[in-house]
């Protein structure tokens, strides 16, 4: 019950095109969903977040859009870019106020050029 | 800038050794993670700390322990490496009721 499933494990978009990846969780105790955008070589970094109480939220290109009653969770990159390709990870965390998080197991993206 | 500081980016010991992972950050934050990262698995959480001396255990602790004897700098330690450890690290640190967690870089550590 603890699991964040996300999918698909890899995923190839040309320039310019909508990058989705998906996440479903089953605790219903989560209340904070971020987003987290790891390149090569490098340490995750947040990239959106989101709470229950809100359906979507938008931030550049970047956009979360939350569904509460499916308990379900996805990333929409628009316009995807060649500098959008790394590895992108969903997460949940319990209200705690630690934000000890539990992660998705990642997708990598590749955006043509 | 924020910064987490993870002591080496890549490390080869063997089996059976004591492996000691450092991690540093600059941003007076309470919270410290240890997470192990592995292909399909994603980011797991083997250590936190929410204060000097303070530790919880996450979901993988086993084969693992920590120290935090100062504010800035959290350690993992590998009593006794075995393969199965192989594996990315990364130390994260954040607020106290913080959401944003700052990740450092990473150390590869391969056990053989």
């Amino acid at each position: 019950q603890q699991q964040v499933k996300q999918s698909p494990q890899s995923l190839i978009v040309q320039k310019g095109g909508i990058s989705i990846i998906n996440c479903a969780y089953e605790n219903t105790a989560f209340d904070y969903f971020p987003w987290y955008q790891q390149f090569p070589g490098k340490g995750p970094a947040l990239l959106i977040a989101i709470r229950p109480d809100v359906s979507e939220k938008k931030e550049g290109r970047f956009t979360i859009s939350f569904n509460k009653s499916a308990k379900q969770f996805s990333l929409h990159i628009m316009d995807s870019q060649p500098g959008d390709s790394a590895t992108y990870f969903c997460a949940a965390s319990l209200p705690s106020g630690t934000y000890k998080y539990i992660f998705g197991t990642g997708t990598r993206l590749k955006v043509l050029a | 800038d924020v910064k987490v500081t993870q002591s080496s980016r890549y490390l080869v010991k063997r089996t059976g050794e004591k492996v000691f992972l450092e991690c540093v950050q600059d941003m007076d934050h309470e919270n410290m993670f240890w997470y192990r990262q592995d292909p399909g698995l994603g980011l797991r959480l083997i250590y936190f700390s929410y204060d000097v001396k303070m530790k919880e255990k996450g979901d993988i602790p086993e084969g693992y322990s920590v120290s935090r004897e100062k504010k800035e700098r959290f350690s993992l330690i590998l009593e006794s490496a075995s393969t199965n450890q192989t594996s990315m690290y990364l130390c994260a640190s954040s607020l106290v009721g913080g959401s944003e967690a700052f990740f450092g870089q990473g150390t590869r550590l391969t056990v053989v």
